[in-house]
């Protein structure tokens, strides 16, 4: 199985500064077809996940520019700037360049 | 838009079979190129793959689970299913169901139920 690995697995942040999520991936998730199979979720509290960027960079479909994603071969990186009170939850990374899909730990953000 | 919504027992005893539905409504479950997934989440804890169905029935389970996973459809009721045997207590988790879109060889949840909760207890 592929591990994901998140760091840190909680942040503490001030409204209107940057925060950033690291995620390293246990092998290269480089795909043949040239996309790289790396997914950020948030999970509010008492929701459901939901999705926020795909294939590292890709902001979903009303996701805030204010969230960006970046990375290459093991190491991803989640930023949100600035960060806002409802940015509050846990984030997880996802490969599903190979079965099993996996996750990472999650990063759980709070607001100061 | 596409809805997902999760139900079943929601205390299952140890060594039966858990048993959950995902009625999907505002699209059908045989249109378009998507999987539809089971996840599930310990309480405080992280999400872990549970399998994944296309509608032509064609299905892949987490190998940590495969010996007693079955996922179907009913495309009928534009539902999918799933069956988990023997469980124990380490199978209390909230169960999600969801939509997965894929592109070419690219694979990404979009769409969520809300999840249900399943206990297994005596």
């Amino acid at each position: 199985d592929i591990v994901m690995t998140q760091a840190p697995l909680s942040l503490s942040v001030t409204p209107g500064q940057p925060a950033s999520i690291s995620c390293k991936s246990s092998q290269s998730l480089l795909h043949s077809d040239g996309k790289t199979s790396l997914y950020w979720y948030l999970q509010r509290p008492g929701q459901s996940p939901q999705l926020l960027i795909y294939e590292v960079s890709n902001r979903f479909s009303g996701v805030p520019d204010r969230f960006s994603g970046s990375g290459s071969g093991p190491d991803f990186t989640l930023k949100i700037s600035p960060v806002e009170a409802e940015d509050v939850g846990v984030y997880y990374c996802m490969q599903s360049l190979q079965l099993p899909w996996t996750f990472g730990q999650g990063t759980k953000v709070e607001i100061k | 838009q596409v809805q997902l919504q999760e139900s079943g027992p929601g205390l299952v005893k140890p060594s039966q079979t858990l048993s959950l539905t995902c009625t999907v409504s505002g699209a059908s479950i045989s249109g378009g190129s998507y999987y539809w997934t089971w996840i599930r989440q310990p309480a405080g804890k992280g999400l872990e793959w549970i399998g994944r169905m296309y509608t032509s029935g064609n299905t892949n389970y987490n190998p940590s689970l495969k010996s007693r996973v079955t996922i179907s459809v009913d495309t009928s009721r534009n539902q999918f299913s799933l069956k988990l045997s023997s469980v124990t207590a380490a199978d209390t988790a909230v169960y999600y169901c969801a939509r997965v879109t894929a592109t070419f060889d690219q694979y990404y949840m979009d769409v969520w139920g809300k999840g249900t909760t399943v206990t297994v207890s005596s």
